[in-house]
């Protein structure tokens, strides 16, 4: 099954502790994304990877690193998480940037 | 920057029609593209536009003009299953991001 998965689904944390949330697709698709999404404020890019090892800033990416060392896996790492990086995350991929994006479930991180 | 603008929130009733509108100011233009989100779930592709005009699938159409910066999602037969929130993206001319705008919640009363 074509699918986009993002691991873990939930998770609560402190401020400072280091985390990375990780995200595998299927498809062998080329562009892949991270997006957060906040009450009233949409989604926001955070990053995107048009290919292995080329990424991009998006609209919000203070605070976060991605890396794209395989076609497959685009993980989010957060150095020092913050209180204001509560959010919920999705990550996203597509053959191409203009073709259809695939989610994956999403992730809802807390940070206390 | 990018501007894209949707409303907020619309009500509609069980069977009818509605329109969901989408006005965006963009640094280049590749396409728009429709997507539904439920409560709590990932968004779902719906539609793409990259040409003026109509597209129509099953019960959901959205049309397209580049000229005016316009688009709208139309809803028939309106299903309780359909109340969501539906956003509308724009894909960005030169390194093909996806500007979102913040989404219309659509509420299907009975």
């Amino acid at each position: 099954e074509a699918q986009v998965t993002q691991n873990p689904r939930y998770l609560i944390t402190v401020t400072g502790k280091k985390l990375t949330v990780t995200c595998s697709q299927n498809m062998n698709h080329e562009y892949m994304s991270w997006y957060r999404q906040d009450p009233g404020l949409g989604l926001r890019q955070i990053y995107y990877s048009m290919n292995v090892e080329v990424t991009d800033k998006g609209d919000v990416p203070e605070g976060y690193k991605v890396s794209r060392k395989e076609k497959r896996n685009f993980p989010l790492i957060l150095e020092s998480p913050s209180p204001n990086q509560t959010s919920l995350y999705f990550c996203a991929s597509s053959l191409e940037g203009i073709t259809e994006a695939f989610f994956g479930q999403g992730t809802r991180l807390t940070v206390v | 920057g990018q501007n894209i603008d949707q409303p907020t929130e619309m009500t509609a009733t069980e069977g009818a029609i509605v329109q969901i509108n989408c006005t965006y100011q963009t640094s280049g233009f590749n396409g728009l593209f429709w997507y539904q989100q439920h409560a709590g779930e990932a968004p779902t592709f719906l539609s793409y536009n990259v040409l003026d005009g109509l597209e129509e699938k099953g019960r959901f159409s959205s049309f397209l003009s580049r000229s005016k910066g316009y688009s709208y999602l139309l809803l028939k037969e309106l299903q309780m299953k359909d109340s969501a929130s539906y956003l509308c993206a724009v894909s960005l001319y030169g390194n093909n991001r996806l500007a979102f705008g913040k989404g219309n919640q659509v509420v299907v009363i009975p």
